[in-house]
């Protein structure tokens, strides 16, 4: 069965500092894809990334940057000199063959609270 | 840009009550979702929606309906709303090629948040 891990619940942060957001998967597809989704407190989740199993570079994006590690089946992401603006729910999450049309495995979200 | 709209930001309904969430999206998308969004548990899928008067159930469809009338509209229906029903309700979409798998990125709207008393 899919599935997606967030361990961790909540972290909270003072701005400027950098915070890393894990996440584990599993899937017994060989092709899969992985996403990472922000849900600010208006609600509405925004699409962050995308990365497909067989793409294991790193990619950064401003402060963005993330972490694909297929021998460890996680898929982390961290925020650099974090800012009172990535406060928000942060969702991770797997879609694979053994799901039908395009279903996503959610994981249970990370609240991040950056003080200033 | 995507959009994704849903008819209610804040809804409360009584017990027994059919309820009805309406979702519409403005880009031709195939695939339409509905999620239930609990604190510790993340997004749960209740439908889906690959094409019109198409449905497929998600993880948790119990106590409730789909309808895909129209490519763009897809509304959720609780038949008779109870109070464990109380959560927030997300709607998204993806583009997808009819009959085919899709793993593009789905989007979403604000969310309905439904108060059951």
């Amino acid at each position: 069965a899919q599935k997606v891990t967030q361990a961790q619940t909540e972290i909270s942060v003072v701005e400027k500092e950098d915070v890393t957001l894990d996440c584990v998967y599993e899937t017994r597809d060989t092709t899969y894809y992985l996403f990472w989704y922000k849900q600010p407190p208006s609600g509405e989740l925004v699409f962050l990334i995308r990365r497909n199993s067989f793409d294991e570079q790193n990619e950064i994006s401003g402060r963005y940057s993330w972490n694909f590690q297929k021998s460890t089946s996680s898929f982390n992401f961290t925020i650099t000199a974090s800012q009172v603006v990535d406060s928000a729910v942060y969702f991770c999450a797997l879609s694979a063959p053994t799901d039908s049309w395009g279903k996503f495995q959610f994981g249970a979200g990370t609240q991040v609270v950056v003080t200033p | 840009d995507v959009k994704v709209t849903q008819s209610s930001r804040y809804l409360v309904k009584r017990t027994g009550e059919k309820v009805f969430l309406e979702c519409v999206q403005d880009m031709d998308h195939e695939n339409m979702f509905w999620y239930r969004q609990d604190p510790g548990l993340g997004l749960r899928l209740i439908y889906f929606s690959y094409d019109v008067k198409m449905k497929e159930k998600g993880d948790i469809p119990e106590g409730y309906s789909v309808s895909r009338e129209k490519k763009e509209r897809f509304s959720l229906i609780l038949e008779s709303a109870s109070t464990n029903q109380t959560s927030m309700y997300l709607c998204a979409s993806s583009p997808g090629t009819s009959g085919s798998r899709s793993y593009n990125e789905q989007f979403f709207g604000p969310g309905t948040r439904l108060t059951v008393l």
